[in-house]
């Protein structure tokens, strides 16, 4: 299956919380889960991603962790700002160029 | 320019018009894409080129006519469009390789509404 199923569509945070946004696939021949970030008016930008061979990986205030058996993948933000306030979306790629991606969360961070 | 550009920022045309969305990329990359964001919906990926010639088709509605001259510019003429096909147009660029992870890297996209 080519489909890769995120949770949930939106999120309401406070400042200084840490929202977490899920992420499972079907598909082993998956080999790299980017995620993505999109602010009003642009095109997803690149946040973080892992392969599947490490349990977490973490960048600054975002960290993605990995569950192969599980096939799930989620992403945590530490510390959350509203400047962190965007849509989120997690992706899997199999092949040398083809990107499934997940129906994004609309995250929320408080002041 | 930096990046990758997109031109219109936004459209509004009829169904029996004829447009042309355009996409130049700055990055010296060799893949270009077009994808499709709707509403409530997971980016669609339409069309893949490799060094200008198409290497995948998603089975796209043939009133969607993609056009690569070179490796830097990405055309998609529009003809006879249906209303669900109002959504925003994205294109990416990657440097293309047999291996590593061809990071794509997207422009602001054209938010297209169709009458």
């Amino acid at each position: 299956q080519q489909q890769v199923k995120q949770s949930p569509q939106s999120l309401i945070v406070q400042k200084g919380g840490i929202p977490i946004i899920n992420c499972a696939y079907e598909n082993t021949a998956f080999d790299y889960f980017p995620w993505y970030q999109q602010f009003p008016g642009k095109g997803p930008a690149l946040l973080i991603a892992i392969r599947p061979d490490v349990s977490e990986k973490k960048e600054g205030r975002f960290t993605i962790s990995f569950n192969k058996s599980a096939k799930q993948f989620s992403l945590h933000i530490m510390d959350s700002q509203p400047g962190d306030s965007a849509t989120y979306f997690c992706a899997a790629k199999w092949g040398a160029q083809k990107l499934v991606f997940g129906q994004g969360t609309r995250l929320t961070i408080n002041p | 320019e930096t990046g990758v550009t997109q031109t219109p920022r936004h459209l509004v045309m009829g169904m029996t018009n004829k447009k042309s969305l355009k996409c130049e990329q700055h990055l010296g990359h060799n893949a270009m894409y077009w994808y499709k964001q709707s509403a409530k919906k997971p980016l669609e990926l339409m069309f893949v080129y490799n060094f200008k010639e198409q290497t995948e088709n998603n089975s796209v509605p043939s009133r969607f006519s993609p056009e690569c001259p070179n490796s830097s510019h990405l055309f998609l003429h529009l003809h006879t469009l249906q209303p669900e096909d109002s959504a925003l147009y994205l294109c990416a660029s990657s440097q293309n390789g047999l291996a590593g992870d061809n990071e794509q890297f997207f422009g602001p996209g054209t938010r297209l509404t169709v009458l």
